[in-house]
C-alpha cells in the first residue's frame, strides 16, 4: 500500500508570492487535514476536507485556502506569502470513521 | 473546544529505562479517541498507539503502553526499555466525535546512552 505523498518536499519563495502544496492520500482515505508546523513548534490546524467539501478551518487568514479533488488528493494554496509562513506543512489523510491520521513527510516552505 | 495539554516540554530517559509522558485533555464528549504520535527529527510523524474512550482496557503496543484514566481525562504514554530510536517529539492527540483532531504541544524525548 502506497503511503501519503506530499510535493514538493522543499519550496523556496519570496514574500508576496504564491505557493501551492500537494497531497496524495492513501487509497480509501476520503478526508484530509492540513497542519502548519513552525520550526520546533507544535501542529497548528489549517484545513479539513472531506468528500470534496471544506468541513472546518483553523484560525488562519483567508489567504490560506485549499481544495480536495474527486480522487481525494488535495492541495493547499498560500497567497501573498509572508515571512512567518515559513514552516513545515503536513498533510494527513484519514479514513471514514474513527481512524487515525496518516501523515505525509511534509512540504518545507521557506519564504525569503 | 477540546484542549489537549502536555505539561512536559522536554523529558529525558536513560537507555533501557522506563519513561512516562503525560497528557491531559478537556472534553464534554463521552465518545472519542486518543492517540500518541511520534515525530523523529526531520522525519515523518507516525502513530505510536491509539485508545478508544469506550474501552476500559489500556492499549499496549510492544514496549509502548498507555494509562487511560477517563474520569481524570488523563492519557499518559509509558515507554519501557527505552531505545535510542525512541528519541523524538511525542504528540498526544484527541479525535472528537465530529472527527476534529486536537493536538498537544508535544514533549521532546531524549534518550541517554
Amino acid at each position: 500500500e502506497a503511503g501519503v505523498t506530499q510535493s514538493p518536499t522543499h519550496l523556496i519563495k519570496t514574500r508576496g508570492q504564491q505557493a501551492t502544496l500537494r497531497c496524495s492520500p492513501i487509497s480509501g482515505h476520503t478526508s484530509v487535514y492540513w497542519y502548519q508546523q513552525a520550526l520546533g513548534l507544535g501542529l497548528q490546524f489549517l484545513l479539513w476536507y472531506d468528500e470534496g467539501e471544506e468541513r472546518n478551518r483553523g484560525n488562519f487568514p483567508p489567504r490560506f485556502s485549499g481544495r480536495q479533488f474527486p480522487n481525494y488528493s488535495s492541495e493547499l494554496n498560500v497567497n501573498a506569502l509572508e515571512l512567518e509562513d515559513s514552516a513545515l506543512y503536513l498533510c494527513a489523510p484519514s479514513s471514514r470513521g474513527p481512524g487515525e491520521l496518516f501523515f505525509g513527510e511534509g512540504s518545507r516552505l521557506t519564504v525569503l | 473546544a477540546q484542549t489537549v495539554t502536555q505539561s512536559q516540554p522536554e523529558m529525558s530517559v536513560q537507555e533501557a529505562e522506563t519513561v512516562t509522558l503525560s497528557c491531559t485533555y478537556d472534553t464534554s464528549e463521552s465518545d472519542y479517541y486518543l492517540f500518541w504520535y511520534k515525530q523523529p527529527p526531520s522525519r515523518q510523524m507516525i502513530l505510536v498507539i491509539r485508545q478508544e474512550a469506550y474501552k476500559q482496557q489500556n492499549a499496549t503496543e510492544n514496549r509502548f503502553s498507555v494509562n487511560f484514566q477517563k474520569a481524570a481525562k488523563s492519557f499518559s504514554l509509558k515507554i519501557s526499555d527505552s531505545q535510542l530510536g525512541d528519541a523524538a517529539m511525542y504528540f498526544c492527540a484527541y479525535r472528537s466525535g465530529w472527527n476534529q483532531f486536537y493536538f498537544g504541544t508535544g514533549t521532546s524525548l531524549t534518550v541517554i546512552p
